[in-house]
C-alpha cells in the first residue's frame, strides 16, 4: 500500500465551481499535512498545511483533515483558468515528507 | 522569507563531468533535502540533512554525493552521470520543530546528461 495515495485524474471543472481534490494515506502516526500546486516545468509551491482536525480556510482554498479516516482533501472554489496545474498532497511523519502521484486540474474558461 | 534559492537553474553535462549544484535558505530551518523529479512523476526523496548531518540517504549511486557545509547551504556534487539522471532536482527545507514544520521548494536545477 502507498504512502499517500491520490486519484491522479486529469480533473476538469469549469470556471467559476469548485475543485475538490482528495488524499488518502496510510500511517496513523502522520503528523501534519500539505498542499502543493505545480505549474509544469515548475517547483512544487505550498499553497495550504494543516495538521488538526477540522477545516482549514486560506482565501479560496479550504483544507480538510480527518485523522480517524486518513484522508485530507483540498477545496478550491471559485477555479481560475490559472488554477490549472498539478496538485501534490503530502504528509510529514517524523523528518520525512511523502508525497502523492498528484492530481492533474484543468479549469476550463 | 520563504526562500530558497538554488544555482544553476539549468545544466547540461557530459558524463564523464564533475558539476555541482547549489542550495541556499535563511529561513533559520535545520532540515535540508534533495529530491529529484521525472517529468508528471512526484518528487523523489535522495537525501535529507538534519543539523548539517545526513539523516537520510534513499539508496541513491554514489555518483551523488551531497554535502552540508553550514546551517544554510546544501550542495549536490556529480560525477560520472548516466543520462538517465536527467531530471529536474529540487532542494527544500523545511523546521526541525513544531506541529506544522512546512517544507519549502527551490526553483529546481533542470539538468541534462548528454
Amino acid at each position: 500500500q502507498k504512502e499517500v495515495e491520490q486519484n491522479s485524474g486529469p480533473l476538469s471543472v469549469p470556471e467559476g465551481a469548485i475543485a475538490s481534490l482528495n488524499c488518502t494515506y496510510s500511517d496513523r502516526v502522520s503528523q501534519s499535512f500539505f498542499w502543493y500546486r505545480q505549474y509544469s516545468g515548475k517547483s512544487p509551491e505550498l499553497i495550504m498545511s494543516i495538521y488538526s482536525n477540522g477545516d482549514k480556510e486560506d482565501g479560496r482554498f479550504t483544507a480538510q483533515l480527518n485523522k480517524a479516516s486518513q484522508y485530507v482533501s483540498l477545496l478550491i472554489r471559485d477555479s481560475q483558468p490559472s488554477d490549472s496545474a498539478t496538485y501534490l498532497c503530502a504528509v510529514m511523519r517524523g523528518n520525512q515528507f511523502y508525497f502523492g502521484t498528484g492530481t492533474s486540474l484543468t479549469v476550463i474558461p | 522569507d520563504t526562500e530558497v534559492t538554488q544555482t544553476p537553474k539549468h545544466l547540461v553535462m557530459g558524463m564523464t563531468n564533475k558539476k555541482s549544484l547549489k542550495c541556499e535558505q535563511h529561513m533559520g530551518h535545520r532540515a535540508m533535502y534533495w529530491y529529484k523529479q521525472k517529468a508528471k512523476k512526484p518528487p523523489e526523496l535522495m537525501f535529507v540533512y538534519s543539523y548539517e548531518k545526513l539523516s537520510i540517504n534513499e539508496s541513491v549511486p554514489s555518483r551523488f554525493s551531497p554535502e552540508c557545509p553550514n546551517s544554510s547551504l546544501l550542495n549536490l556534487h556529480l560525477h560520472a552521470l548516466q543520462p538517465e539522471d536527467s531530471a529536474l532536482y529540487l532542494c527544500a527545507s523545511s523546521p526541525t520543530s513544531g506541529s506544522l514544520r512546512e517544507q519549502f521548494f527551490g526553483p529546481g536545477t533542470r539538468l541534462t546528461v548528454l
